[in-house]
């Protein structure tokens, strides 16, 4: 079972608003990432957890903020954002022990529109 | 650095007809390559990977051979369907943590 559940699917919110974007995994995974990825274009990495740390920020805009509560959760805290942020967000989760050595797997996606 | 090169499409095809999806990669090392599939509307699902050299993945009837001697790992399918239209993104993972996408091809199959 390779499940990654991220809510909400759709997401509208306006410039001045704070929202979060929630992710679950229940494989056991101990490294999770958020990906941003806009139309026509493959994601792009924007954080990686592992084992609950921060391991890399790629350069991302402080008015997004991650979380990782424990090892199964993963929230995208969302504040002041531009509509040039509107965007599918990608959670994802990977092991490195095991048969799956570095595979990655991905949810649904967040849709986030910014008005 | 690392890098992965896809056919250009966007790909229309008939259905039943055989696909292939070129796909090259530079990397130092010996990296896992992988193919996803996004289906319109949806997230990334991993459809296939192969770890090591002469390495085939599998699924769905789709299959990819890891050719290190010519940097490749095309995507192929004997019969294609219409449920076969989407993206499909070819990547490599040179280590834990990373992984490095292709462009993407838009695969579109008519019935």
């Amino acid at each position: 079972d390779t499940e990654v559940t991220q809510t909400p699917k759709h997401l509208v919110m306006g410039m001045t608003n704070k929202k979060s974007l929630k992710c679950e995994q229940h494989m056991g995974h101990r490294a999770m990432y958020w990906y941003k990825q806009k139309a026509k274009k493959p994601p792009e990495l924007m954080f990686v957890y592992s084992y609950e740390k921060l391991s890399i920020n790629e350069s991302v805009p402080s008015r997004f903020s991650p979380e990782c509560p424990n090892s199964s959760l993963l929230n995208l805290h969302l504040h002041a954002l531009q509509p040039e942020d509107s965007a599918l967000y990608l959670c994802a989760s990977s092991s490195p022990l095991g048969p799956s050595g570095n595979t990655i797997y991905f949810g649904e996606g967040s849709w986030l529109t910014v008005v | 650095g690392d890098s992965v090169t896809q056919m250009e499409g966007p790909v229309t095809l008939s259905e039943e007809a055989f696909l292939t999806i070129n796909c090259t990669y530079t990397a130092t090392g010996y990296p896992s390559l992988f193919w996803y599939v996004q289906y319109p509307g949806e997230g990334l699902q991993l459809l296939l990977k192969a770890t090591k050299a002469d390495d085939k993945g599998s699924n769905k009837g789709f299959e990819a051979t890891y050719r290190k001697e010519t940097t490749s790992f095309h995507l192929e399918k004997g019969s294609v369907q219409v449920s076969d239209s989407a993206v499909y993104f070819c990547a490599l993972s040179p280590g834990a943590q990373k992984l490095v996408f292709g462009q993407g091809t838009r695969l579109t199959i008519n019935p």
